[in-house]
């Protein structure tokens, strides 16, 4: 079947620890977005990108990572730069702008 | 800035009651105006708007898109328990590629 898949659902990490979060489509989309939601935020954009090997900051990067080197896959990596790392991530992906974005089951991050 | 402004926040209704969820945005270069409902993880589509005036329908959700006052709203009829949920509203800027997302619509049917 064809979807986005976001491993693991849950995730425990150490104050310190960067920790990389996997995002994986089979729908041979061309873009994918990497969202934060937090209570009464929305969801907010971190990085997204159009195409392999590209990638653009979204409106809250600092302390996270990314990388594009296939065009099915799209890990973000919380590093201990993030101040306040817990938080439900969501991964997007679409084929372009005149589609809807699907998103993946999301993972939820808690820093202990 | 590009921003996505739904409102209220948060809603409490009973079952059967009509509710109606609103989304105002200020988006360069807008194309298209999303739709999604998040029950517990991943959010689902809805409706995508387009041509301002043209009402899309499924079952008892609508929606309709006003390109002149830069407005959607989101009607549910005969409301659900089952309707109890975040509904996002977002647009995509066909320029920088973003998708941005408004705040959300906490809706909970009561029984």
């Amino acid at each position: 079947d064809g979807g986005i898949t976001q491993s693991p659902k849950y995730l425990f990490r150490k104050e310190g620890q960067n920790v990389t979060l996997s995002c994986e489509q089979n729908l041979n989309h061309d873009a994918m977005y990497w969202y934060r939601q937090d209570p009464g935020q929305g969801l907010r954009l971190i990085y997204y990108s159009q195409i392999v090997n590209d990638f653009q900051k979204g409106d809250i990067a600092e302390g996270y990572s990314v990388s594009r080197e296939k065009k099915e896959s799209f890990p973000l990596t919380v590093t201990s730069a993030q101040k306040n790392p817990t938080a439900f991530y969501l991964c997007a992906s679409n084929s372009n702008m005149n589609t809807e974005a699907f998103f993946g089951q999301g993972t939820r991050l808690t820093v202990v | 800035e590009d921003k996505v402004v739904q409102s209220p926040l948060s809603l409490v209704v009973h079952e059967g009651d009509t509710v109606t969820l609103n989304c105002s945005y200020e988006v360069t270069n807008f194309r298209s105006l999303l739709w999604y409902k998040q029950e517990k993880k991943a959010p689902t589509f809805l409706f995508m708007l387009t041509s301002s005036g043209i009402e899309k329908k499924s079952g008892r959700l609508s929606s309709i898109l006003d390109k002149k006052e830069l407005f959607s709203i989101l009607n549910i009829t005969a409301t659900q328990t089952g309707d109890s949920a975040i509904y996002l509203c977002a647009a995509p800027n066909l320029i920088n590629d973003k998708i941005i997302f408004g705040k959300g619509t906490r809706l909970h049917i009561l029984p």
